[in-house]
């Protein structure tokens, strides 16, 4: 069974520019989080789908992120413009539904200059 | 609401000795509760989870947890450490109740292991 597949794995960019990290889960799952990790912390959800419906965006820094899920299966998180503080790792995860446990992607790991 | 606290940030053990990392959690219903394990670099993966049956869980690598209800807890274990082990684990707790349930991580422990 593939896994779940995250890209760019490292992104460097100055701040005020602009990103898209891309997930693709497992074939089937209906829930997909992305989390933002900044060192020393543990994952925080920033989004949460069901199918590609929004369950939970709460913590979703909606002047500057967003994230889409087209037709139920891929996702993309944008962040337009960046900050320094928005140097951490995106994780991406997936789960059959949303209390099942969850498939952690590698991760990208996104600096801000 | 839900959270966990995870009991220090950094624990230390020497090789082939017992590993303790505390979990406490609160949550308004039964809970669902996972332990997960973060290598350098990598996404985070499941060691095991508890999910209402067996308190006493066995996961992979020789970790095991128990939950017990009346400390609110979730001890993650393993009687002999080994220098794989040496990695960030995270504790969670989800809501099983509904179908979009929330998990919410702690911030984790480092556990380091000593030749």
């Amino acid at each position: 069974e593939a896994g779940v597949a995250q890209s760019p794995r490292y992104k460097i960019i100055e701040k005020r520019q602009s990103v898209a990290f891309w997930c693709n889960p497992i074939s089937g799952h209906a829930t997909l989080y992305w989390y933002q990790q900044i060192l020393g912390q543990g994952p925080k959800l920033l989004i949460q789908f069901q199918n590609n419906g929004v369950v939970d965006d709460s913590q979703l820094p909606k002047d500057r992120f967003s994230a889409e899920r087209l037709k139920g299966v891929d996702s993309t998180l944008k962040i337009q413009p960046a900050k320094l503080e928005d140097s951490a790792v995106y994780l991406c995860a997936s789960s059959l539904r949303g209390w099942n446990e969850q498939f952690f992607g590698p991760g990208t790991r996104l600096t801000v200059l | 609401a839900q959270s966990v606290t995870q009991l220090g940030s950094h624990v230390s053990v020497s090789e082939g000795a017992l590993v303790l990392l505390r979990c406490n959690y609160s949550s308004s219903v039964p809970p669902y509760l996972f332990w997960y394990v973060q290598y350098p670099n990598q996404g985070l993966q499941l060691l095991l989870k508890y999910t209402s049956a067996a308190t006493l869980v066995k996961g992979i690598n020789g970790f095991e947890a128990e939950f017990k209800k009346s400390e609110t807890s979730f001890h993650l274990t393993k009687p002999s450490a080994h220098m794989s082990d040496a990695a960030e684990y995270f504790c969670a707790v989800s809501d099983p109740n509904t179908n979009a349930g929330k998990s919410t991580f702690g911030d984790g422990t480092t556990l380091t292991v000593k030749p």
